[in-house]
């Protein structure tokens, strides 16, 4: 997967609790991306990043944050989790011309 | 409206015939454009991007893209069971970001 990794590949979590999932590259890409797919949705846009602590909103952001001190390293928190966040996250990079994805191998969240 | 729309799916195509997937989007501005296929239970990954007016032959696949038209395909030729996905249409906006379409599956029957 192009030198990315998710942690974790699943999650069971509860409601209220705070999730934060993590993406690593070894590919040392300036841009990195957090996206969410659904049933019917397709990819949306959570947050990215196109630098270290250079980050910005998608169209899906309410509810989560980012942060970005190292280039290979991306989290994503949850900080009070909802059964509306119950999907599958995908991390992706930008290649060396940042227009083309190469994506993780995705978590799996359920929050009950 | 979304910003990229793709036809409405499932598609089914017999083994050996032409895979048609198509795309529109709305941004006037943008400059590239992507097709990825997912395999059920698994990452996207890309099989095909185009930047100019025409079309991109890839073996099987051909990418076309008419910018007065804000629209962009993505061709199969001899359509195989592998092939056998969903193909998301993707669009990158100077932003740095993608937009993605919601997908359309393709079942390609032996």
């Amino acid at each position: 997967d192009a030198g990315i990794t998710q942690s974790p590949r699943h999650k069971v979590t509860e409601t209220g609790t705070p999730v934060t999932l993590r993406c690593h590259q070894t590919e040392n890409h300036r841009y990195m991306y957090w996206y969410r797919q659904d049933p019917g949705h397709g990819l949306r846009l959570i947050h990215y990043s196109y630098g270290v602590k250079d980050t910005d909103k998608g169209e899906v952001s309410d509810g989560y944050s980012v942060s970005r001190s190292k280039t290979e390293d991306f989290l994503l928190t949850l900080e009070s989790a909802t059964s509306s966040q119950t999907s599958v996250y995908f991390c992706a990079i930008g290649g060396p011309d940042q227009e083309k994805l190469f994506f993780g191998s995705g978590t799996q969240l359920s929050v009950l | 409206q979304k910003e990229v729309e793709q036809n409405s799916g499932p598609l089914s195509v017999p083994e050996g015939a032409i895979a048609s997937l198509n795309c529109t989007y709305s941004d006037r501005g943008s400059q590239s454009f992507f097709w990825y296929r997912q395999y059920s239970g698994k990452s996207p990954e890309l099989i095909m991007f185009i930047y100019s007016n025409g079309d991109k032959e890839d073996g099987r696949f051909t990418a076309q893209l008419n910018k007065a038209s804000q629209y962009v395909s993505l061709l199969i030729r001899d359509s195989q069971p592998s092939d056998s996905a969903t193909y998301l249409c993707a669009v990158y906006t100077n932003a740095g970001k993608s937009t993605f379409g919601d997908g359309t599956t393709l079942t390609v029957k032996p």
